[in-house]
């Protein structure tokens, strides 16, 4: 069984870094086409996608965000690490860790973490 | 990067009516094309994959098709417990994109 715990700091000041970690179980990031994204939503507002790790090790990164955002894995761990530096008050939001996997299909978010809610305030 | 525009932002309709919520992508995205429910303080719930793949376990009054860069989840009868957010999003290219949402009251 899949599941996806998020962690992490509920409360930052603008201008530190943010450091999140989603902790997994039921897969492995060793299997080829796995990959985990970080996902965010503001209060109120609508989903967007922030980066993802792929089982190899590549990253991707939201373009409006890729200079703040940093993704690693930690396979023996299980767990993925998402740090933004240098937030801001609009950086606040409930942040979400998605378990993906490639297919012919495509790939798409069939297991989410909770989600944990991050304010920016100083 | 590839926007995807979803319509209408907000609907209202009443129970049994037929629902449709369209998603245009701002380029070709071939089938890679994904729909999700939230519901208030939940985690999105995956509904649709790869266009009109219903996901198991998703009742069969949700649908999804495609016509070329637009795509349209369909409700045929509504139900109350389909009160919620509906996102669209695209995994075509390297950078994945949501939409900005669709709300459905009764």
């Amino acid at each position: 069984q899949v599941t996806l715990r998020e962690s992490g700091p509920a409360l930052v000041k603008p201008t530190q870094t943010l450091t999140l970690t989603c902790t997994f179980s039921g897969f492995s990031m060793d299997t080829s086409g796995m990959c985990v994204s970080w996902i965010r939503q503001p209060p109120g507002k609508a989903l967007e996608w922030l980066a993802r790790v792929d089982w190899d090790d590549d990253k991707y990164y939201s373009t409006s965000l890729k200079t703040r955002l940093t993704i690693s894995k930690d396979t023996s761990k299980n767990q993925v690490v998402l740090t933004m530096t240098n937030v801001d008050p609009v950086d606040t939001a409930t942040y979400y860790c998605a378990r993906c996997y490639y297919d012919s299909s495509g790939s798409r978010f069939h297991y989410w973490g909770q989600g944990t809610l991050v304010t920016v305030s100083s | 990067d590839i926007q995807m525009t979803q319509s209408p932002s907000s609907l209202s309709a009443s129970v049994g009516d037929r629902v449709t919520i369209t998603c245009r992508a701002s380029q070709t995205i071939s089938s890679f094309l994904n729909w999700y429910q939230q519901k208030p303080g939940k985690a999105p719930k995956l509904l649709i994959y790869a266009a009109s793949t219903l996901q198991s376990g998703v009742p069969s009054r949700f649908s999804g098709s495609e016509y070329g860069t637009l795509f349209t989840l369909t409700i045929s009868s509504l139900q109350p417990e389909d009160c919620a957010t509906y996102y669209c999003q695209q995994s075509y290219s390297s950078l994945w994109t949501f939409g900005q949402g669709t709300k459905v009251e009764i």
